[in-house]
């Protein structure tokens, strides 16, 4: 089985310009994740989507951030403008049913805004 | 939400010791897992553990849902072993806690 695929692997951009990451879930994965990792802290939900439905976007910071999952497969995550606080791992996650230890987790996206 | 806590925040092994690592929940859950972070930064599941104990090779974890707890065992720590392990609550969604950073010496 494929695992979670990412892209681009590392990203580095000015402050104020705009970034745009990818995720390719596991085949047949309802359920689809962005998290957003900060040195040194662990990772935080930015997004769930539910096939092309979202299910929370509660700490997504919808002034300059944005998501997603068109056709309930692939998902893009972008960010514009970007500031220096942007600098993180991206992760993307799915899961089969979102519960009961199905998740798998892509490499991930290294941002840093400079 | 609920705030989950890690103990210790760093540990330092030599090869071959064994450890405990603590999980603290603010409030009950139902559901728990823990995730070890590799050094290259790729998080794989180790155990869903919303109570009991479970063992997988020379890791183990116990959750204790009653008193808000879960434990981490690593015996005869490898250097393989190294990392950040992360327990997270499980609602759905994952909510991480600020994880714990292994280092096994040789």
């Amino acid at each position: 089985e494929a695992g979670v695929a990412q892209s681009p692997r590392y990203k580095i951009i000015e402050k104020r310009q705009s970034v745009a990451f990818w995720c390719n879930p596991i085949s047949g994965h309802a359920t689809l994740y962005w998290y957003q990792q900060i040195l040194g802290q662990g990772p935080k939900l930015l997004i769930q989507f539910q096939n092309n439905g979202v299910v929370d976007d509660s700490q997504l910071p919808k002034d300059r951030f944005s998501a997603e999952r068109l056709k309930g497969v692939d998902s893009t995550l972008k960010i514009q403008p970007a500031k220096l606080e942007d600098s993180a791992v991206y992760l993307c996650a799915s899961s089969l049913d979102g519960q009961d230890g199905g998740y798998t987790f892509g490499s991930g996206t290294r941002l840093t805004v400079v | 939400g609920i705030q989950v806590e890690q103990s210790p925040p760093d540990l330092i092994l030599q090869e071959g010791a064994n450890s405990t690592l603590r999980c603290n929940f603010s409030d009950s859950v139902n559901n728990l897992q823990w995730f070890h972070q590799n050094p290259w930064g790729q998080l794989i599941n180790l155990f869903y553990i919303p109570s009991g104990t479970k063992q997988n090779g020379r890791l183990s974890a116990t959750t204790v849902a009653t008193e808000r707890y879960s434990l981490l065992y690593i015996s005869s720590s490898q250097t393989t072993d190294s990392g950040v392990y992360f327990c997270a609550w499980d609602d759905y969604k994952l909510s991480f806690g600020a994880g714990t950073t292994v280092t096994v010496r040789a």
